[in-house]
């Protein structure tokens, strides 16, 4: 069974600095999406970034960046320049090819601080 | 384009009363699912559809909870009778899935519910 680990519950950290959150998975699949969820206190699940395992090119957007590394099946958000609004929880999640089951990790509540 | 639409997106019923949750997925989306989300267990799939199909419902959790998708823009969860530990936020989410192929899942606003 696939496994998300999201090692720190809690971060905060100053305005327009940048922050790295941490995720590992456990697969056995080679064919497998990530992806990283946003959730703000108005409880709405937004996809934040989207890589596919197949890509070595770390996918971006914006000021949101992953560091992929297959092999030691880690998945890193990088967030640039934060804003107040970045303030949430993010979830990684996992799934693949077998199925549509999306495996998510237990979360890490950010605070940006003004 | 509207995105996943649910209601209500607020619930307070009496433990016993029957619960029904609703859902429009993104049009044009083959793949819905339902989710549960508490602070004990986090996030939780408990059925998916492929096609209006129910796939996998290994994540119900007991036989109070039934889920059907009559038409490709239509799904409902029902809860008969509620108990106070269902008490949770439940996302509806749809995806684009083709063969050989995944999508992104978009989730709807939740449904809070309460269950007295």
């Amino acid at each position: 069974a696939q496994t998300v680990t999201q090692s720190q519950p809690e971060m905060s950290v100053q305005e327009a600095e940048t922050v790295t959150l941490s995720c590992t998975y456990d697969t056995s699949e080679n064919n497998y999406y990530l992806f990283w969820y946003k959730q703000p206190p108005s409880r709405q699940m937004i996809l934040v970034i989207r890589q596919e395992a197949y890509k070595q090119q770390n996918a971006t957007e914006n000021r949101f960046s992953v560091n992929f590394q297959k092999a030691a099946k880690s998945f890193s958000l990088k967030i640039s320049d934060s804003q107040l609004g970045d303030t949430a929880m993010y979830f990684c999640a996992f799934i693949d090819f077998g199925n549509e089951k999306l495996t998510f990790g237990t979360g890490t509540r950010l605070t940006i601080i003004p | 384009d509207a995105g996943v639409i649910q209601s209500p997106r607020h619930e307070v019923t009496e433990m016993g009363q029957e619960v029904t949750l609703r859902c429009k997925p993104i049009s044009g989306h083959n793949s819905l699912f339902w989710y549960r989300q508490t602070m004990m267990r986090g996030l939780e799939l408990l059925i998916y559809f492929n096609n209006n199909v129910p796939i996998d419902d290994s994540g119900m959790p007991e036989d109070r909870f039934s889920a059907k998708m009559p038409n490709a823009s239509f799904s409902t969860l029902k809860i008969q009778p509620s108990e106070p530990r269902d008490s949770a936020v439940y996302f509806c989410a749809s995806s684009s899935r083709t063969s050989g192929s995944l999508d992104t899942q978009y989730f709807g606003p939740g449904t809070r519910l309460t269950v007295l």
